[in-house]
């Protein structure tokens, strides 16, 4: 059966101090991977993906990813953490070759960025 | 905004109600999506449409009907729902790529739903 694992479901951060937030996943072949955001009272907006090549995915608002194949992680990085960072972030994934695009989406992370 | 809009934003209905949520996009893509967030769980992904085929998941129950006139429209059609169908409804549109590349998906901002 696909997962994907958020092991966190908060994560807290000084404004200023680089942050990561987790995902691990469980799915057959080499998936797609993403990462969403979702603010309170919005949908989720998209923020990277990795398809294939460098395992160092850049992607919206200076956030990044790294993709380590023999981990099956991908976890979401930012060198600097701002307070309009704080949000509930999702890891997904997609099977190569899944019925369209159908998507496995973690529990989500809580992040707050304190002042 | 991320060209997909939802209505309504909110919804309290009762259990005997019939009511129907609407999802539009705006970006050309093929493909929508309907999906449940509830506190604390994974993303439930309920349906998929494109102009080819649609893929329902078997755990959704009957009281959910969806229906996609177009490539640019969406509808979710309520009834006899229960308390714990309370959630956020969310929609969701992207491009289907028979190649399987991995095109990103565009969501709404959801509809919340309560269920008294």
């Amino acid at each position: 059966a696909q997962s994907v694992a958020q092991p966190e479901d908060q994560v807290n951060v000084a404004e200023g101090n680089p942050l990561t937030v987790k995902c691990t996943y469980s799915v057959s072949g080499n998936p797609y991977l993403f990462w969403y955001v979702q603010y309170p009272n919005r949908g989720l907006q998209f923020l990277l993906k990795y398809i294939t090549g460098d395992n160092l995915v850049k992607g919206s608002y200076g956030f990044e990813a790294e993709f380590n194949k023999s981990q099956t992680s991908f976890h979401l990085k930012k060198p600097s953490a701002l307070v309009s960072d704080s949000a509930l972030y999702f890891c997904a994934v997609r099977p190569r070759g899944s019925t369209l695009g159908r998507l496995y989406f973690g529990r989500g992370t809580q992040l707050t960025v304190w002042p | 905004e991320t060209g997909v809009t939802q209505t309504p934003r909110h919804l309290v209905m009762g259990m005997t109600n019939k009511k129907s949520l609407k999802c539009e996009q705006h970006l050309g893509h093929n493909a929508m999506y309907w999906y449940k967030q509830s506190a604390k769980k994974p993303l439930e992904l309920m349906f998929v449409y494109s102009l080819e085929e649609r893929v329902e998941n078997n755990s959704v129950p009957s009281r959910f009907s969806p229906e996609c006139p177009n490539s640019s429209h969406l509808f979710l059609h309520l009834h006899t729902l229960q308390p714990e169908d309370s959630a956020l409804y969310l929609c969701a549109s992207s491009h289907y790529l028979s190649s399987g590349r991995a095109a990103e998906q565009f969501f709404g901002p959801g509809t919340r739903l309560t269920v008294l």
